[in-house]
């Protein structure tokens, strides 16, 4: 069964620009989750979708906006990026259930200069 | 703030010995993760026992789970320098988002 792939791998942009992430979840898991990770901030919860739907957000600014489509695919969008944004983002995927482990892809490591 | 907190920070080992790392919390939980991380690349789940489990083995990894003091532990025998990660447990306070606590560095000298 093939892993969690997120594309790009790598990106930089400027600021004031924005971004998007896509996240392909493993067959079968109708459930994506994404993750900001920093070295001040540690690894922090951004939101979750199951069936397209977002059904748990975290604390982030509505910059931050997310989607899944039918095939649980997801994207993550960042809009008016700022410095701070420079991290890696991981998205998660899982069943969807309460006792369901989240499988974890490569990443993408976004800089912002 | 956190959900959860690893202890220590950092741990440095000899191969061939025990590593022990902690983890504390602080809601009800459904289930807890631990993961490990290599130089900043994506994370691998180890193993997860749910709230009403106390232990669990995969290998030469333990977990066990104190849900009275709302506590975990990630016990690595005979450890390995292939071993040298971070390690995160990771909770879900009965909800679908999993809070990660601060991660311990392990670092296993060969």
């Amino acid at each position: 069964k093939a892993g969690v792939t997120q594309t790009p791998r790598y990106l930089i942009k400027t600021r004031g620009q924005q971004v998007t992430l896509s996240c392909s979840p493993i067959s079968g898991h109708r459930s994506v989750s994404w993750y900001q990770q920093t070295p001040g901030q540690g690894l922090q919860f951004l939101f979750e979708y199951f069936s397209e739907t977002q059904r748990n957000k975290g604390n982030f600014p509505g910059r931050f906006s997310g989607r899944q489509f039918s095939n649980s695919r997801s994207e993550m969008n960042v809009s008016t990026l700022e410095l701070g944004d420079s991290a890696l983002y991981l998205c998660a995927s899982s069943s969807g259930g309460s006792y369901n482990e989240q499988f974890f892809g490569p990443g993408t490591r976004l800089t912002v200069l | 703030s956190q959900q959860g907190e690893e202890d220590p920070q950092a741990l440095s080992i000899q191969e061939g010995e025990n590593a022990t790392m902690n983890c504390s919390y602080k809601t009800s939980i459904n289930n807890l993760q631990w993961y490990r991380q290599n130089s900043g690349r994506g994370l691998v789940h180890l193993i997860l026992i749910r709230s009403n489990e106390r232990e669990k083995h995969s290998g030469r990894l333990r977990v066990t789970l104190d849900t009275s003091k709302k506590s975990s532990s990630l016990l690595i025998t005979a450890s390995r320098a292939a071993d040298t990660a971070s390690y995160f447990c990771a909770t879900d306070a009965r909800t679908y988002k999993y809070i990660f606590g601060t991660g311990t560095r392990l670092k296993v000298l060969a």
